[in-house]
């Protein structure tokens, strides 16, 4: 069966200090992987994604970056945190072949990071 | 361009009552639709999907949901609430034959009442 792990669950940075999250998934080859933020325990705001090695998408332009060295590992860094960007930062993976899987999204445990 | 709305940021009901939560779509061609849950400090967990078939889908913890393609609905229900029902719901979906990404709601407030 397919699991995935994400660390560390709570981290408090002062500002201007960097980050860095991970995110491993095991038991599927090839996946989708996404990092996600969640303000306040409300809505889900997508922040990147990548459909293979070395290959990330940025949905929205940020503080933030995130890279791929592994097929199933998905990386969350900043060089310089900022008060803003604190939040529960949730990792995923689904598999999205057309006419093979249906795309649903798997997620973490989430990590809470705290800005100070 | 796909989209879910969940109109309603907080539903409340009181234990052992029926519930509803609501959710639209909007779509090209036939959907994928979704509903995860969230506990407070947890990641999200698949509660069921449509795919394809009977509109009435059942899922994990008593919970089912109901496609409706003309109303482009997908409204989430449970018979009997329980306090432990309380969580922050999403509804999400992708259109099928695609490869976009799943589109979520911004996920609604379930307070159940003892």
């Amino acid at each position: 069966s397919q699991t995935i792990h994400q660390w560390p669950a709570t981290l408090v940075q002062p500002v201007g200090s960097p980050l860095s999250l991970e995110c491993t998934v095991e038991g599927t080859s090839n996946p989708n992987l996404y990092w996600y933020r969640q303000a306040a325990g409300r809505g889900l705001q997508l922040l990147f994604y990548s459909v293979g090695i070395g290959q990330i998408s940025s949905e929205v332009p940020q503080n933030l970056s995130a890279s791929r060295p592994q097929d199933r590992q998905f990386i969350l860094s900043s060089k310089k945190l900022l008060l803003s960007d604190s939040g529960f930062y949730l990792c995923a993976w689904s598999v999205l072949e057309v006419g093979v899987a249906t795309g649903e999204l798997f997620f973490g445990e989430g990590s809470r990071l705290t800005v100070l | 361009a796909q989209s879910v709305a969940q109109p309603e940021d907080q539903v409340n009901v009181a234990e052992g009552n029926p519930l509803t939560v609501k959710c639209t779509y909007s779509v090209s061609g036939n959907p994928y639709l979704f509903w995860y849950v969230q506990y407070p400090n947890r990641g999200l967990q698949f509660l069921l999907k449509y795919i394809t078939g009977d509109n009435l889908v059942k899922g994990s913890y008593g919970f089912e949901a109901e496609f409706n393609k003309s109303q482009t609905s997908f409204h989430l229900k449970k018979p009997s609430a329980l306090v432990s029902d309380s969580a922050l719901y999403f509804c999400a979906v992708r259109a099928k034959r695609s490869t976009d990404k799943l589109i979520f709601g911004t996920g609604t407030r379930l307070q159940v009442f003892p």
